[in-house]
């Protein structure tokens, strides 16, 4: 089957800016969850969804990040007035079980945003 | 908190031989999970093995195995058999009780490559 999508797979934006990053996850996934990854860095979590609700967007670092889904499947993050320290690749994972320590998060291939 | 150590930011290795990647972890979770990944230039993260806190045996995928050391909190990875195909980065990483099993950790990656 599909694995996850995410769109546009490059996005190269201006300073302050708003752009969105969608995620399309694994069809019947009930779990979503996103992550940024900077350049020579490990992806670090940003939220978590579990159905339609934000589970723990504890890793949003500031509120011009905002993240939805609305219909407990596609998600889109949103980053409000860009700043180039903004620049990273943007992950998008899903999983079919929640609470569970083996519960594996299937990625997708990312949107690298570029803030000029 | 959750921390991942790798201290090898790149390793080389011939094809057809084995070798190890370091991992180092903290955490004060009593349940967690530790993850392996490995990344392409391609950017998708692909899942490789797990090996739960509580299990008694170390963990074997095919070509790979986890070697945990649970008092030394390590958990490095052995690829047997290197193929041209594994030059990747490669990323430890983990989750815990704290986080409801959701949110990962990860270290700050090894990139392996794989020589003729």
């Amino acid at each position: 089957g599909a694995g996850v999508s995410q769109t546009p797979s490059n996005k190269v934006t201006e300073k302050g800016k708003y752009v969105e990053l969608r995620c399309d996850p694994i069809s019947g996934h009930t779990a979503l969850y996103w992550y940024r990854q900077s350049l020579g860095q490990g992806p670090e979590f940003l939220i978590y969804f579990q159905g339609t609700g934000a589970a723990d967007d504890s890793g949003l670092p500031n509120d011009r990040f905002f993240a939805v889904r609305p219909e407990g499947s596609v998600s889109t993050l949103k980053i409000q007035r860009t700043e180039r320290g903004d620049s990273a690749v943007y992950l998008c994972a899903s999983s079919q079980q929640t609470g569970l320590q083996n519960n594996e998060q299937f990625f997708g291939p990312g949107t690298r945003l570029t803030v000029l | 908190a959750q921390k991942i150590t790798q201290t090898q930011p790149g390793m080389f290795v011939q094809e057809k031989e084995a070798v190890t990647l370091d991992c180092t972890y903290d955490t004060s979770d009593p349940s967690y999970g530790l993850f392996w990944y490995k990344q392409p230039s391609s950017g998708e993260m692909i899942f490789l093995i797990y090996q739960g806190s509580y299990d008694q045996q170390n963990a074997t995928e095919g070509r790979y195995s986890l070697n945990f050391q649970k008092a030394r909190k390590s958990a490095n990875l052995v690829i047997s058999a290197s193929q041209l195909g594994d030059s990747a980065m490669y990323f430890c990483a983990m989750r815990g009780a704290t986080g409801g099993y959701q949110k990962v950790t990860f270290g700050t990656g090894t990139k392996l490559q794989v020589i003729p």
